[in-house]
């Protein structure tokens, strides 16, 4: 079975912190990585993806990729109260019908004021 | 981005009756999927819907519970049928350009099943 594993949390982090997300996976194969934010009752919201080994920066966010620990994180910088949402981590993997994407469980995140 | 329109938004059905969800998008994309999310938890792949062949349904879903139609690269349904609370949930459908590109959702449709 391939697994996408987060820690669940919640990871309290205080405002203007760095917050350091992580999610492993077993498929040795996944070839694109993808991180989501979802607040409360809303659809996932693509922050960034990432496929190559090393750093991806975009403003706040930096995605960070090693296949061959099949590690993948996010950090946020200056983390803000708004951050406060459930992260989701999503690996590329294949099926019967080509590639798909598997996520993991999600991290929860609490920026505290 | 794309944009993708999902309806209904939400909906209070009951039981033994079927809902059709829509989802429209803006541009011709060749992956289109379709998740579950539960109270609480993750999301689960229901099926990928390809345009001109037939869904192909994860363990754990059958096609006479979750037909998908898939009429062009626009536009796909799924229908939850004979419900029961149990199928209370968040559906969502996704698409996806391949490797190498975004994956974005729908707006997502909460159904309650009373």
């Amino acid at each position: 079975q391939k697994e996408v594993e987060q820690n669940s949390g919640p990871l309290s982090v205080p405002e203007g912190a760095i917050a350091s997300l992580n999610c492993t996976y077993s498929d040795r194969g996944s070839q694109s990585f993808f991180w989501y934010r979802q607040y409360s009752g809303k659809s996932p919201e693509l922050i960034m993806f990432i496929y190559s080994n090393g750093d991806k920066e975009d403003g706040r966010f930096t995605a960070q990729l090693n296949k061959a620990s099949q590690y993948v994180s996010l950090l946020i910088r200056d983390s803000q109260p708004s951050d406060s949402a459930t992260y989701l981590c999503a690996v590329t993997t294949h099926n019967n019908a080509g590639n798909m994407l598997t996520f993991g469980g999600g991290t929860r995140l609490m920026v505290k004021p | 981005s794309a944009v993708i329109s999902q309806k209904p938004s939400r909906d209070i059905c009951q039981r033994g009756t079927s809902l059709t969800i829509q989802c429209q998008v803006d541009s011709q994309v060749t992956m289109m999927f379709w998740y579950r999310q539960q109270p609480g938890q993750s999301l689960t792949l229901i099926a990928t819907a390809n345009q001109g062949s037939e869904a192909t349904y994860e363990s754990g879903f059958v096609i006479d519970k979750f037909p998908i139609s898939r009429p062009n690269l626009t536009f796909s349904t799924l229908t939850v049928s004979n419900m029961s609370p149990e199928d209370s949930s968040i559906y969502l459908c996704s698409l996806w350009g391949g490797l190498g590109t975004e994956a974005f959702f729908g707006q997502g449709t909460r159904l309650t099943v009373v």
